[in-house]
């Protein structure tokens, strides 16, 4: 089965404007969770929704928004672009009905960076 | 707040020798705990988990350990493979594995 989409691939913005990023998930899943990669960072969570609600929340500002829809598929947006929001961007998709006895499965992420 | 650490950024070890890569976690909380591995350009990929009721997870050349009452869990990889080489990126949940807070990385350097 196809494996977790992201799309774009790569992204370039200027500070100040928005971005949006979308995911789908395998089908099927309907966790699809969000992260953040910086060097030295490692993976930091956003957000994760399942069933088109926000389940759970990381400790980002306001400007990281997100959303999923009816089959799944998520879309992540941050507003008022900062240099600092210049990072590989993650999500990965689930079953989400835990205990965690099934992994999630990452996108390849979309490169997005900020001049 | 990095409540998982993954303390050494880089590690080289020889071809068929052990690679041992460290983690620490400061939550109580967490309760499982997974490894995942990360090539250049490429999403992570899971690797091997444990949960906490147990201390020792086996498959094939990869082990993890874990030791609650340090927060401390460990990955071996016997032998080291070439193909081993990439990032390790260690990870903790509380209930929900899209909820997992990850160390910074590890990179990885086998060499034959």
């Amino acid at each position: 089965k196809a494996g977790v989409t992201q799309t774009p691939r790569y992204l370039i913005k200027t500070r100040g404007q928005q971005v949006t990023l979308s995911c789908s998930p395998i089908s099927g899943h309907r966790s699809v969770s969000w992260y953040q990669q910086t060097p030295g960072q490692g993976l930091q969570f956003l957000f994760e929704y399942f069933s088109e609600t926000q389940r759970n929340k990381g400790n980002f500002p306001g400007r990281f928004s997100g959303r999923q829809f009816s089959n799944s598929r998520s879309e992540m947006n941050v507003s008022t672009l900062e240099l600092g929001d210049s990072a590989l961007y993650l999500c990965a998709s689930s079953m989400g009905q835990g205990p965690v006895d099934t992994e999630a499965f990452f996108g390849q992420g979309t490169r997005l960076t900020v001049v | 707040d990095q409540q998982v650490k993954q303390n050494s950024p880089s590690l080289s070890v020889q071809e068929g020798r052990i690679s041992i890569l460290n983690c620490d976690y400061t939550n109580s909380m967490f309760d499982y705990f997974l490894w995942y591995k990360k090539y250049p350009a490429e999403g992570p990929t899971f690797l091997i988990s444990i949960s906490s009721i147990k201390d020792k997870n086996e498959d094939g050349r990869f082990t993890v350990f874990l030791n609650k009452s340090a927060k401390h869990l460990s990955l071996h990889i016997v032998p080291s493979q070439p193909g081993d080489s990439a990032v390790y990126f260690c990870a903790a949940s509380a209930f929900l594995v899209n909820d997992m807070r990850f160390g910074a990385g590890t990179r990885l350097t086998v060499k034959p």
